[in-house]
């Protein structure tokens, strides 16, 4: 298993709340992603970052945003959330040596009130 | 831009049989595709890849994929199927953004069931 780690794994919430989805990795990696799944199965790329810094939108729109100030840490933030971001939540890494292969935290399930 | 397609939602297959999960995929330039397994309540986990090389692509717990640059297609095999196996699989290819990175751009999943 990859060492990458996702906290909180499920969270319920009332609308409005702000909330940040937390992702570390202990590898060393420069690239960092979230993805958002649907219950129907599709994973959906939102953020990727390809290093301290750097920080690019992803192909599906969404609301959240994200920084990387430290090469091991990539969190997700949601300023006001709605039940329309109700949705399982993945973050992935990969070293740049091993041309895109991706490793996978455990997901946060996300559930909006 | 870059894609794939899984066309099946779900296979069925009964343990001990071979089982194949179908990918095909749209890119231009030389594809790097891969394989990832997810179980319940879990992350994906990676199993294989292709970028160059053998088209038979061997990887994690006895999984397999041939590459076929004619048809287009990577599809996963395992000569005999376990129940074990029962997830979903998703197929992915890398794709450069306009920012100039890549990233994966994964295909819709396909739930594997393997029956006692």
């Amino acid at each position: 298993e990859a060492d990458i780690y996702q906290t909180p794994r499920y969270l319920v919430i009332g609308t409005g709340k702000k909330i940040t989805l937390e992702c570390s990795q202990t590898m060393g990696h420069d690239k960092m992603y979230w993805y958002q799944q649907d219950p129907g199965m599709e994973l959906h790329l939102i953020h990727y970052s390809y290093g301290v810094n750097s920080t690019e939108k992803g192909d599906l729109s969404s609301e959240s945003t994200v920084s990387r100030i430290r090469t091991e840490h990539f969190p997700l933030t949601l300023e006001s959330a709605r039940p329309s971001h109700t949705s399982q939540y993945l973050c992935a890494s990969s070293p740049h040596i091993e041309r895109e292969t991706q490793y996978f935290g455990p997901g946060t399930r996300l559930l909006v009130l | 831009a870059q894609s794939v397609a899984q066309p099946e939602d779900q296979v069925n297959v009964a343990e001990g049989n071979p089982l194949t999960v179908k990918c095909t995929y749209s890119v231009s330039g030389n594809p790097y595709l891969f394989w990832y397994v997810q179980y319940p309540n879990r992350g994906l986990q990676f199993l294989l890849k292709y970028i160059t090389g053998d088209n038979l692509v061997k990887g994690s717990y006895g999984f397999e994929a041939e590459f076929n640059k004619s048809q287009t297609s990577f599809h996963l095999k395992k000569p005999s199927a376990l129940v074990s196996d029962s997830a979903l699989y998703f197929c992915a290819v890398r794709e450069r953004k306009n920012s100039g990175y890549s990233t994966l751009t994964f295909g819709k999943g396909t739930m594997l069931l393997v029956s006692p």
